[in-house]
């Protein structure tokens, strides 16, 4: 079965950082383009991020020069280093298979980040 | 800067046809953006209807349909079921590797 699961969300304080991962099963992270998607409480989606098969990725204008995206392709795992994060970032985030001219055709359940003083 | 719009909400009475439509501030749609249609219940992630257009993924009932309606993409929804409701947005290819969603619509039906 093919899926995607998130971690690493939890509270943070403005201007600080934190890492989510997002766990490929049944499929490659080398042969999918994978995004990241954000949803704040009770508003819409909001597209962040995405990395390619080969590894050129793209930043939402919003998080360009704070956010990175990287992947491990010895174990299939997609990570999203964010820094200076701000309140607006709070949110549900989503990492999705797809992005680019492809469908993001299958999601995993997402990870709460919280950005509060 | 890319802004993609969508009906806040829409209504459909049961067995009935609905469009929602997906525009772009700035530019007509066309199939050069990859218009893509997703569907989301509370507290789930989203879920593919249509991408490309017009394409349906495996799985979704015939009852959805994506097409380009003069200067809009366009999800119609033929014979409407209450299992239908739900928020369902808009997406477009941007170019330089970048998506854009809209702002979504509410679907009741009733």
């Amino acid at each position: 079965e093919m899926r995607l699961v998130e971690s690493g969300g939890g509270l943070v304080k403005p201007g600080g950082s934190l890492r989510l991962s997002c766990t490929l099963s049944g499929f490659t992270v080398s042969g999918n383009y994978i995004s990241w998607v954000r949803q704040s409480q009770g508003k819409g989606l909001e597209w962040v991020s995405i990395i390619y098969t080969i590894g050129t990725t793209y930043y939402a204008d919003s998080v360009k020069g704070r956010f990175l995206i990287s992947k491990h392709t010895s174990d299939d795992t997609l990570f999203l280093q964010m820094n200076n994060l701000k309140p607006d970032d709070s949110g549900v985030y989503y990492c999705a298979r797809g992005g680019w001219q492809k469908p993001f055709d299958l999601w995993g359940p997402g990870t709460r980040l919280t950005v509060s003083s | 800067q890319t802004v993609v719009i969508q009906e806040p909400s829409m209504s459909v009475s049961p067995g009935g046809t609905v469009t929602l439509t997906c525009g772009l501030q700035s530019a007509s749609m066309s199939t050069n953006w990859y218009p893509g249609w997703y569907r989301q219940m509370p507290g789930q992630p989203p879920r593919a209807i249509i991408f490309s257009t017009s394409t349906r993924p495996s799985g979704v009932p015939e009852r959805f349909s994506g097409s380009i309606l003069g200067s809009k993409a366009a999800l119609t929804i033929t014979g409407a079921l209450a299992d239908d409701e739900g928020d369902y947005y808009c997406v477009v290819y941007r170019g330089s590797g970048i998506s854009v969603f809209g702002g979504g619509t509410t679907l009741t039906v009733l």
